[in-house]
C-alpha cells in the first residue's frame, strides 16, 4: 500500500531557482494539502485542494503555487526559490475535507541557498 | 483564532515508565481535536482524535487522551513508553475554515 508518495525526498536549490515538488495518493481521498514544517512552528499549511478542480491558500501560501492535476496528483510549484523556503515539505490527502484523518507522506527536505 | 499550545518542547521519560503531554487550545465552541505522532524521517500519523462523547479517547500504539473543557485541554497519556515511542508528538485543532492547525510539538526521548 503506498498510500501518499511524495518525490524528490531531498533537493538542494540556488536562490532563484524553481522546481515542483510531486505528490501523489492512490487511496481516491478528495482533498489534499502542502505543510511545511519548520522547528518549533509544527506543520503550516501552505494550500490545500478540497476536491478535484479546487485549490484554496493555507496559512503561508507566499511564494508558492498548486496545481491539482487530477483526483491522485497535487503538485506545489516554487517559482523563484528563497532561504526562507528552507524547510520539510509534506503533502496529506484525506477523504474530504472537515475532521477526517490526514495520511502523511514521507516529506521533502528542501535547501535553498 | 483557534490555537494549540504544546508547552514541553521536549521531554525524556525512562522506559517502563509513564508519559503525560500537554495540548492546550483556543477555541469557542466544541473543538474537534488530534494527536499526531512523528517518527524521525517519517511523515505523521493519527494517534487518536476526539469529536464528542467520551472525553478519554483511546488511540493506538496504546496511547490515550482526555478531554478537558474547564481546562481547555486534551492531554496525551501512556502508561507505560517503550523505546519505540521516541518521536516528535503533535496536537492539532480543526479551525474555522475546517483545517487542522498544529501546535509546535513535543519531542519525546526514551532513555533506557
Amino acid at each position: 500500500n503506498a498510500g501518499v508518495t511524495q518525490t524528490p525526498k531531498f533537493q538542494v536549490l540556488k536562490t532563484g531557482q524553481s522546481m515542483t515538488l510531486q505528490c501523489a495518493q492512490d487511496m481516491n481521498h478528495n482533498s489534499m494539502y502542502w505543510y511545511r514544517q519548520d522547528p518549533g512552528m509544527g506543520l503550516r499549511l501552505i494550500y490545500y485542494s478540497a476536491s478535484e478542480g479546487t485549490t484554496d491558500k493555507g496559512e503561508v501560501p507566499n511564494g508558492y503555487n498548486v496545481s491539482r492535476l487530477n483526483k491522485r496528483e497535487f503538485s506545489l510549484r516554487l517559482e523563484s526559490a528563497a532561504p526562507s523556503q528552507t524547510s520539510v515539505y509534506f503533502c496529506a490527502s484525506s477523504e474530504k475535507l472537515i475532521g477526517e484523518k490526514l495520511f502523511f507522506g514521507s516529506g521533502t527536505q528542501l535547501s535553498v541557498l | 483564532a483557534q490555537s494549540v499550545t504544546q508547552p514541553d518542547i521536549h521531554i525524556t521519560v525512562s522506559e517502563g515508565a509513564s508519559l503525560e503531554l500537554r495540548c492546550n487550545y483556543s477555541y469557542g465552541a466544541t473543538p474537534y481535536l488530534f494527536w499526531y505522532v512523528q517518527s524521525p524521517g517519517q511523515g505523521l500519523q493519527l494517534l487518536l482524535k476526539y469529536f464528542s462523547g467520551d472525553t478519554l479517547v483511546q488511540g493506538i500504539k496504546g496511547f490515550e487522551a482526555e478531554f478537558k473543557r474547564s481546562q481547555s485541554s486534551f492531554n496525551l497519556r501512556k502508561p507505560s513508553v517503550h523505546w519505540s515511542d521516541a518521536a516528535e508528538y503533535f496536537c492539532a485543532v480543526i479551525n474555522n475554515d475546517y483545517k487542522l492547525s498544529f501546535g509546535a510539538g513535543t519531542t519525546v526521548t526514551v532513555r533506557a
